[in-house]
């Protein structure tokens, strides 16, 4: 069975302290892994996807990277606007649907 | 903007009655889903479509029925509303890339159901 585990489930940050939230997950054949970020009261907005191994992709200061077993999202000199709950997804192959973890709560103090 | 809207955002109902969610697309995918979210549970799949007239069972699929006659309208029927499937649920649509290999998906604003 296809499982994705997130950690900490909840992360508090000083405004400008780096940190990194992790997503472990097992499945049969990565098809692709996903971030998205929700704000309260908000669906989920996709941030990035990630086919392979060594694969990274960044936008502001939020930079993912993938490695066989787990994917990292680190989010640098953050900013109290970056407060949002993290979800991370993986798909297998065949068009299966997407399998989510139960994300981490990150939040950003001034 | 994926051009999803949700349908109604907020309804409270009672136990036993039937409640009809509506997604609807203005891009004309052909990948869409229907998801509830619980404190603790994350995002979990109750029914999908790949086409119209072509759905199938999520993860929690006990309870609910769909329906797709049409590209842009995904329905999500409670059949006889209970207190457990009090809920926040949100519609996405999948963006396929590649021919059909990766199904980035993107979401509606949600509704949130309250049963009573």
């Amino acid at each position: 069975e296809d499982q994705v585990t997130q950690s900490p489930e909840a992360l508090r940050l000083q405004e400008g302290e780096s940190s990194s939230l992790n997503c472990s997950y097992t499945v049969s054949g990565l098809r692709g892994l996903f971030w998205y970020r929700q704000d309260p009261g908000k669906g989920p907005e996709f941030l990035f996807t990630l086919y392979s191994a060594g694969e990274e992709k960044e936008k502001e200061r939020l930079k993912a990277t993938l490695t066989k077993k787990e994917s990292f999202l680190h989010i640098t000199a953050p900013k109290p606007e970056d407060s949002a709950t993290y979800l991370c997804a993986v798909q297998a192959p065949g068009n299966t649907p997407l399998v989510f973890g139960k994300g981490t709560r990150l939040s950003v103090i001034a | 903007d994926a051009g999803i809207t949700q349908s109604p955002r907020h309804k409270v109902t009672e136990t036993g009655t039937p409640v009809t969610l509506r997604c609807h697309q203005t891009e004309n995918h052909r990948y869409m889903y229907w998801y509830r979210q619980d404190p603790g549970h994350g995002l979990r799949l109750i029914h999908y479509s790949y086409g119209v007239k072509d759905t199938d069972k999520g993860e929690v699929s006990d309870g609910y029925s769909v329906s797709r006659s049409k590209t842009e309208d995904f329905l999500l029927t409670l059949e006889s509303a209970t207190s457990s499937q009090t809920s926040v649920y949100f519609c996405a649509i999948g963006k396929t890339s590649g021919g059909s290999s990766y199904n980035e998906q993107f979401f509606g604003p949600g509704t949130r159901l309250t049963v009573l």
